[in-house]
């Protein structure tokens, strides 16, 4: 029932920049703050990134998000290997008055 | 330091009802914010279920709307979530989490399995 759409998957070497695109509409990402989770193996998603590039004490700064019309996307710089986890973006959706999650994208550090 | 955390049945039957409390630790849910559920299918991506306000007023996730309720005891600290006449769909972990200007402190999440 996801109505923002990510990659299934992106991947990356140690030090390197993984970028995860979200796509919505008009009446979530469109009109709407952008919100990333991490989700490590076997746990509780985390805020990561809120209000479309804000991070939450704690989140490193190689984390950064951006929005543009209808799209999202995340940035990991740096690339870690605990940075190895799913991501999914979310937004609060005007027509269908609720909030809505990305289908998320799992990040492999090759 | 606010902490969530999930509690319920981890087994129900097909046709059943599932009933799960998320109890607060650390903030007094009387004074404000939001409260929700979330929860996520074996592999699969997260579903926003409902959220209610410390004041009480709910809002649902229409593809659930008909089958959900969600309420809050302030006397407790706890909100809690029902779902009605469940089936194998439902199989999922079940989150709840404190919502301001998004979903930012969640509980460890409960799974909860419908099968006979």
């Amino acid at each position: 029932q996801s109505v923002l759409t990510q990659p299934p998957s992106a991947s990356g070497t140690p030090g390197q920049r993984v970028t995860i695109s979200c796509s919505g509409s008009s009446s979530n990402i469109g009109s709407n703050n952008v919100n990333w989770y991490q989700q490590l193996p076997g746990t509780a998603p985390k805020l990561l990134i809120y209000r479309n590039n804000q991070r939450p004490s704690g989140v490193p700064d190689r984390f950064s998000g951006s929005k543009s019309g209808t799209s999202a996307s995340l940035a990991i710089s740096g690339l870690q290997s605990e940075d190895e986890a799913d991501y999914c973006c979310a937004a609060w959706d005007d027509s269908l008055n609720g909030f809505v999650f990305g289908t998320g994208t799992k990040v492999t550090v090759l | 330091q606010v902490q969530l955390q999930e509690s319920g049945p981890g087994l129900v039957k097909p046709s059943e009802t599932l009933s799960l409390t998320c109890t607060v630790t650390g903030y007094s849910i009387s004074s404000g914010y939001n409260w929700g559920w979330i929860r996520q299918s074996p592999g699969k991506g997260l579903e926003w279920i409902a959220s209610v306000h410390h004041s009480g007023s709910t809002h649902y996730n229409p593809s659930l709307k008909s089958r959900v309720t969600i309420s809050i005891d302030t006397s407790k600290n706890q909100f809690s979530l029902k779902l009605t006449s469940v089936t194998a769909a439902d199989t999922a972990m079940y989150y709840c989490a404190r919502y301001g200007y998004t979903f930012d402190i969640w509980g460890q999440g409960t799974m909860v399995t419908v099968s006979s």
